[in-house]
């Protein structure tokens, strides 16, 4: 596609509850990256997509979050038992192999997630 | 660990010239990026250095100085557009980007 897709745009779970969000990457980007920002705050790193290689998970904050990533294409980060301080904005990005920094990420407009 | 400085707010009007800050401590360092981000959006990609000195796109501008640990972005002819917040970004590692805490720029006519 044209840009980096999302969904939902929006997602109000209850507490304790499992949720899934998507990423559809730019077509061709073998690099996906998936990022949180809370209210005011800059964006916190949760895990890293590059091919076939496995994935840098070192950001993410509990063993309740896991994410996966499909055919090289598409991903799902999943939120196990949500816990009120999950409530964030999640953004992914995409970016082409070793040109991630001189052409930078191409973000989408992320998934707000309130739990209450 | 790695860590980013940057100002809060920075306020200018229409027409002026701003500067962004951003000093670093990262364990190793393969180049600073600016993001920038209006209300809601998504982060879009404004610039990256590599080396020291300057680069220019049009009325943005950005600096570093590796053995500074500092660079800044600098916003020329400032437009009402412009308000929106500001992020730089270190790359200290293989490819992941860790970000500042964002400089909120509040343009006013």
């Amino acid at each position: 596609g044209a840009g980096v897709s999302q969904s939902p745009s929006n997602k109000v779970t209850e507490k304790g509850k499992d949720v899934e969000l998507r990423c559809d990457p730019i077509s061709g980007h073998t690099a996906l990256y998936w990022y949180r920002q809370s209210l005011g705050q800059g964006l916190e790193f949760l895990i890293y997509f590059q091919g076939n290689s496995a994935p840098d998970k070192s950001g993410l904050p509990s063993d309740r979050f896991s994410a996966e990533r499909t055919g090289g294409s598409v991903s799902t980060l999943t939120i196990q038992r949500t816990q009120q301080e999950d409530s964030a904005v999640y953004l992914c990005a995409s970016s082409l192999v070793g040109q991630g920094e001189s052409y930078g990420y191409t973000f989408g407009s992320g998934t707000r997630l309130t739990v209450v | 660990g790695q860590s980013l400085e940057q100002p809060s707010e920075v306020t200018a009007v229409e027409g002026a010239i701003v500067q962004i800050n951003c000093t670093y401590q990262t364990s190793g360092f393969y180049g600073l990026s600016w993001y920038q981000q209006h209300d809601g959006g998504a982060p879009t990609f404004l610039s990256y250095n590599a080396l020291d000195g300057l680069e220019e796109t049009g009325r943005f501008s950005s600096f570093l100085s590796r053995s500074d640990s500092y660079g800044y972005l600098l916003l020329q002819e400032l437009q009402m557009k412009d308000s929106a917040s500001y992020f730089c970004a270190v790359r200290d590692g293989y490819s992941t980007l860790t970000f500042g805490k964002g400089t909120m720029l509040l343009v006013s006519p």
